[in-house]
């Protein structure tokens, strides 16, 4: 079946430290990944995807670069802000279907 | 502001009672999608319509149902309501069945059942 497994949070990290959210995929054939990002009292949003194997995603400073040969979507960012802290979802999306197939979020908190 | 209107966006009501969530999608998209987030944050698929029709279901309760009308706004109708139907109930739109559509999420109704 597909599924998404995403590191378990909550993850806590002063400012101006490294990110990583680990996100691993189970799919047939070729999905396409997302990682989405909720804010206290809001939707989600889109942050990022890619659509085929090594591409890479990128936006606010984040990136994730999709692994086939790992089947990972990492989620990174090089410094973290206060104004990062929110709840980060990984998803995929089969190509040849309309579901799209959601991590369990990774709730992440940035101190100053 | 993703486009996608959901109301009402907080709603208290007793068990076993009726309630009808309402999802306006994005101009333009066709797909629309239920969530339901639960206290532990997991994100639920309830179900899926494509311009008007049921596409996909996920783990709906049979309480629960959907549809989307021809202006394509859809309602999501959960009854007799339970302690463990509180959560935040997602909206989502998508353009059409592209490969690659992203979806794009309302804000939420916020359903509290005591």
């Amino acid at each position: 079946g597909n599924s998404v497994t995403q590191m378990e949070g909550p993850v806590t990290l002063s400012e101006e430290a490294f990110l990583t959210i680990n996100c691993t995929y189970t799919a047939t054939g070729y999905p396409s990944l997302f990682w989405y990002v909720q804010y206290p009292g809001e939707g989600l949003q889109l942050l990022l995807k890619a659509t085929k194997a090594d591409d890479k995603g990128s936006n606010k400073g984040f990136e994730a670069t999709y692994r086939k040969e790992t089947t990972s979507f990492h989620l990174e960012k090089g410094s973290v802000q206060v104004s990062d802290s929110a709840v980060y979802f990984c998803a995929l999306k089969k190509n040849a279907g309309n579901q799209f197939y959601f991590g369990t979020g990774t709730s992440l908190t940035v101190i100053p | 502001d993703s486009g996608v209107t959901q109301t009402p966006k907080h709603l208290i009501t007793a068990t076993g009672q009726r309630v009808t969530l309402r999802c306006s999608p994005r101009s333009g998209d066709l797909s629309v999608y239920w969530y339901q987030q639960s206290l532990d944050q997991g994100l639920q698929f309830l179900i899926q319509y494509y311009n008007g029709e049921e596409r996909a279901k996920g783990n709906i309760l049979e309480r629960f149902s959907a549809q989307q009308f021809p202006d394509l706004h859809s309602e999501l109708n959960l009854s007799s309501l339970e302690l463990g139907d509180s959560a935040l109930y997602f909206c989502a739109s998508s353009v059409r069945d592209l490969n690659t559509g992203e979806l794009f999420f309302g804000e939420g109704s916020r359903l509290t059942v005591l």
